[in-house]
């Protein structure tokens, strides 16, 4: 069964800093990769995401994320972060060639401080 | 803004209790999936609607159930609510095919006491 390791819960980090946020997933087969963000009181919105191809995939607001299939991870990075990223970042996973049917990470909440 | 509207956004209810949570997917999208989003469990899927015909299922309760209409809006039915129903309810849409992302609502928070 496919599971999503989000391995931080809270990441604090100064305004114009970079940041890492990191996500592990399992599975046996080959996934489809996707980080979103919500802010409070909304819903998530997609960030970016892995299909298939370059390793290494942008998305919006500057974020990029790397596949690695060795180490069947997906980290989330941006080299310098403002006030308005802090947000909760969800990781998830599907297979079967669904972009929908989605197994989520627990989530990293992200607090960027002046 | 997703384009897709959840109604309500607030709902407190007593346990044993049935309710009924809407969606109104983005203007082109055929598929609509629900996700229940708690402190515990964090988000998981639910099910999944294409064109008015289940299409997945995730962890849904069998006291939980969904159809999704001609107009392509869905609901969300949930009955004998037990304290632990109380989560975030959220809608997405997609276009349809499998290889469409997700565009989420804003979910709807359940309340159960």
């Amino acid at each position: 069964a496919q599971s999503v390791t989000q391995l931080d819960s809270q990441v604090p980090v100064f305004e114009e800093a970079p940041v890492e946020l990191r996500c592990n997933y399992s599975s046996s087969v080959s996934v489809y990769l996707f980080w979103y963000v919500q802010y409070p009181n909304q819903g998530l919105q997609l960030l970016l995401k892995y299909l298939s191809g370059s390793t290494l995939v942008k998305g919006i607001n500057g974020f990029e994320a790397e596949f690695n299939k060795s180490q069947t991870s997906f980290h989330l990075r941006k080299p310098s972060v403002h006030i308005s990223d802090t947000a909760e970042y969800f990781c998830a996973v599907s297979e079967g060639g669904s972009q929908g049917n989605l197994i989520f990470g627990k989530g990293t909440k992200l607090s960027v401080k002046p | 803004d997703s384009g897709v509207t959840q109604t309500p956004k607030h709902l407190i209810t007593a346990t044993g209790q049935r309710v009924t949570l809407r969606c109104s997917p983005r203007s082109g999208d055929l598929s609509v999936y629900w996700y229940q989003q708690s402190l515990d469990q964090g988000l998981q899927f639910l099910i999944q609607y294409y064109n008015g015909e289940e299409r997945a299922k995730g962890n849904i309760l069998e006291r939980f159930s969904a159809q999704q209409f001609p107009d392509l809006h869905s609901e969300l039915n949930l009955s004998s609510l037990e304290l632990g129903d109380s989560a975030l309810y959220f809608c997405a849409s997609s276009v349809g095919t499998d290889a469409s992302p997700l565009h989420f609502g804003n979910g709807t928070r359940l309340t159960v006491t």
